[in-house]
Order: C-alpha cells, then sequence, then structure tokens
C-alpha cells in the first residue's frame, strides 16, 4: 500500500523560495508519477507539474514553469517541489499525488504561508 | 488547456436521498487509445482529496458501490444512490487526457 508523507508546515517571506518534500513509501516509486497540486484558501485543485522518478524529466505547467523546479531521488523514494519567487497569493497547501490510471494516492498537504 | 465545469456548485441533499453531479469539459477526453481519462475526487474539510472514481465509471478499491459514474466524450455524470453523512465535502472532476491536468471547480455537498 503505497503512501506519501510530505514535510511540514512553511512560513515565508515574500521573494524567498519554499521546497516541499513528499516521500514515498510502501510500493513502487520510479515507474509511477508523482504530481503536484496547490490549493489555494477557499478555492479548487490547481496542477503544478510532474514527474517520474525513473526519467527525471518534468513537465510543468505554463503558469508555474518560470517558478517551479520538480526532482526526484529514486535512493530515498521522495520527491521534491521548489516555488520561487515567493509572493502572497502563493498562500496554499500542496499536495503530492501518484499517478496511476488516475491520481489514486495522495500526500497529506503541506500549507505554505507567505507573509512579511 | 481543457477547461472543466461542474452543475451544481452546491447541492443540499437530504440524507438517504439520491444525489448527481455533472461534469462537462471543452473537449472530448477520450485518448487515441479509446480510453476517456475523466476521474472524480471527494474531499472532507481538511483533508486531502480523494480518488473515488477513474475512465468515467471504475470505482477505486474500498469505494462504496453507492457512487457511480457515468458519461461519454464531454459529458459526465457522477452519482450517488443513498447519501450517507460522510458524504459531505467538496466533488471534482478532473480530465487527464492531456497536461496540464485540469480540475472542475467543486460540487460542495451538504446535509439539508
Amino acid at each position: 500500500q503505497v503512501q506519501l508523507v510530505q514535510s511540514g508546515a512553511e512560513v515565508k517571506k515574500p521573494g524567498t523560495s519554499v521546497k516541499v518534500a513528499c516521500k514515498a513509501s510502501g510500493g513502487t516509486f520510479s515507474r509511477s508519477s508523482i504530481n503536484w497540486v496547490r490549493q489555494t484558501p477557499g478555492q479548487g485543485l490547481e496542477w503544478m507539474g510532474v514527474i517520474i522518478p525513473t526519467y527525471a524529466t518534468p513537465t510543468y505547467a505554463r503558469a508555474f514553469q518560470d517558478r517551479v523546479t520538480i526532482t526526484a531521488d529514486e535512493s530515498t523514494t521522495t520527491a521534491y517541489m521548489e516555488l520561487s519567487g515567493l509572493t502572497s497569493t502563493d498562500t496554499a497547501v500542496y499536495y503530492c499525488a501518484r499517478y496511476l490510471d488516475a491520481m489514486d494516492v495522495w500526500g497529506q498537504g503541506t500549507s505554505v504561508t507567505v507573509s512579511s | 488547456d481543457i477547461v472543466m465545469t461542474q452543475t451544481p456548485l452546491s447541492s443540499p441533499v437530504t440524507l438517504g436521498q439520491p444525489a448527481s453531479i455533472s461534469c462537462r469539459s471543452s473537449q472530448s477526453l477520450v485518448h487515441s487509445d479509446g480510453t476517456t481519462y475523466l476521474s472524480w475526487l471527494h474531499q472532507r474539510p481538511g483533508q486531502p482529496p480523494r480518488l473515488l472514481i477513474y475512465r468515467i465509471s471504475r470505482r477505486l478499491s474500498g469505494v462504496p458501490d453507492r457512487f457511480s459514474g457515468s458519461g461519454a466524450g464531454t459529458d459526465f455524470t457522477l452519482k450517488i444512490s443513498r447519501v450517507e453523512p460522510e458524504d459531505v465535502g467538496v466533488y471534482y472532476c478532473m480530465q487527464s487526457l492531456q497536461f496540464p491536468f485540469t480540475f472542475g471547480p467543486g460540487t460542495k455537498v451538504d446535509i439539508k
């Protein structure tokens, strides 16, 4: 049974970066894709990007491609999402989710607050 | 990008009664391999989304059979045959035919 456990909540200043970790356990990590989705307060879900750890080449949503970096470390079965140039509009809960036919396993979410 | 819309955006329901949510995509979600990449997720307050149904109508293991999905092409429906208290929350449809994956705005289901 695959589980995804994310790193803890972050509070950041505007203009800085945040890096969120997503550790997979209990299943195949390398060949499934890990997606990153964010949810802003009171809003819906927004896909940010994806990586297949074996291939290590991410695909990003246009809205984030200049600011987001998604990586994966097969040796530790951990995926990372780094978002730079933070503004208050990046205050959100960030989720990682495994994709096999659909997003069938989700991390618990990481709250990121951007405030001066 | 494929735009996903849902109706209604809010649905007060009576326990034990059926509920239905519609989802429409701005273009067909049928892949060249014949698979339709439309899924439904449920999110309770303070929790991550949870996959209920994928490929229009396939229930994830452990999802109660009161949930069913139907539709084709660009029009899809999620039905709950008899609403239970744990079914409250927000339901999202999602397309994974092409990047960027996109979600509907969500339908909030609560008890009358």
